[in-house]
């Protein structure tokens, strides 16, 4: 089984819609991060949260809102969905020790009409 | 605020060619440095890390090197096969460690 998983892995949706993306673990990482991929502008860092008490915005997150459930789940909204957020999303896990690797979902492919 | 460049953008070479990917970073105080692989539509793995205090690390044919003081990184791939062909991304984290990414360079291997 993957060790992070992310729900749905394809969607779309219409303008004005509120969505959610799910990202579950079994990494028992404390770190999680969102990231968007758009074509030639490579990963760019949404919101990322340290432990469960612990939310921090990233370089894009207008439009974009999250919550940690619990160690092992953080998910993403978009309040009210616009095309410019039509994009590749993924969640990662980083352990907070020395190495600090990232290990990435399989990502959800957004699209927003 | 970092930022993380890698030359070429796309490349394509013949089967069995060894080659070298590129990352430059602009602020030398960081953390470590990442390689990932990333395969069309598919999420990032990991390939190598480099702490900042490592010159360099290797995995079969892979090999990076870090310079901290010139800011830069190569990733180095022996005897090149049509399986290595996908996207390879450089991420650098510093004292927060945030990585931030480059834009990646696209590898095709032909046979």
């Amino acid at each position: 089984d993957a060790d992070v998983t992310q729900t749905p892995r394809n969607r779309i949706t219409k303008t004005g819609k509120r969505i959610m993306l799910e990202c579950s673990q079994t990494k028992g990482h404390d770190r999680m991060y969102w990231y968007r991929q758009d074509p030639g502008l490579g990963l760019r860092l949404i919101y990322y949260s340290f432990d469960v008490k612990d939310i921090n915005k990233g370089e894009i997150s207008d439009g974009y809102s999250v919550s940690r459930q619990a160690q092992a789940k953080f998910s993403l909204s978009l309040e009210s969905a616009i095309p410019n957020q039509t994009a590749l999303y993924f969640c990662a896990t980083s352990d907070g020790k020395i190495q600090e690797t990232q290990y990435f979902g399989p990502g959800t492919r957004l699209l927003v009409l | 605020k970092q930022e993380v460049t890698q030359i070429p953008a796309a490349l394509s070479v013949p089967e069995g060619e060894n080659l070298v990917l590129n990352c430059s970073f602009t602020d030398s105080a960081i953390y470590n440095l990442q390689w990932f692989r990333q395969d069309p539509g598919k999420g990032l793995t990991s390939l190598l890390l480099i702490q900042s205090s490592q010159r360099e690390q290797t995995s079969g044919r892979l090999n990076a090197s870090l310079d901290k003081s010139s800011g830069r990184s190569t990733l180095y791939i022996a005897a090149s096969q049509p399986g290595d062909s996908a996207t390879y991304l450089c991420a650098v984290s510093g004292g927060s460690y945030i990585p931030t990414f480059g834009r990646g360079t696209s590898l095709i291997v032909h046979p």
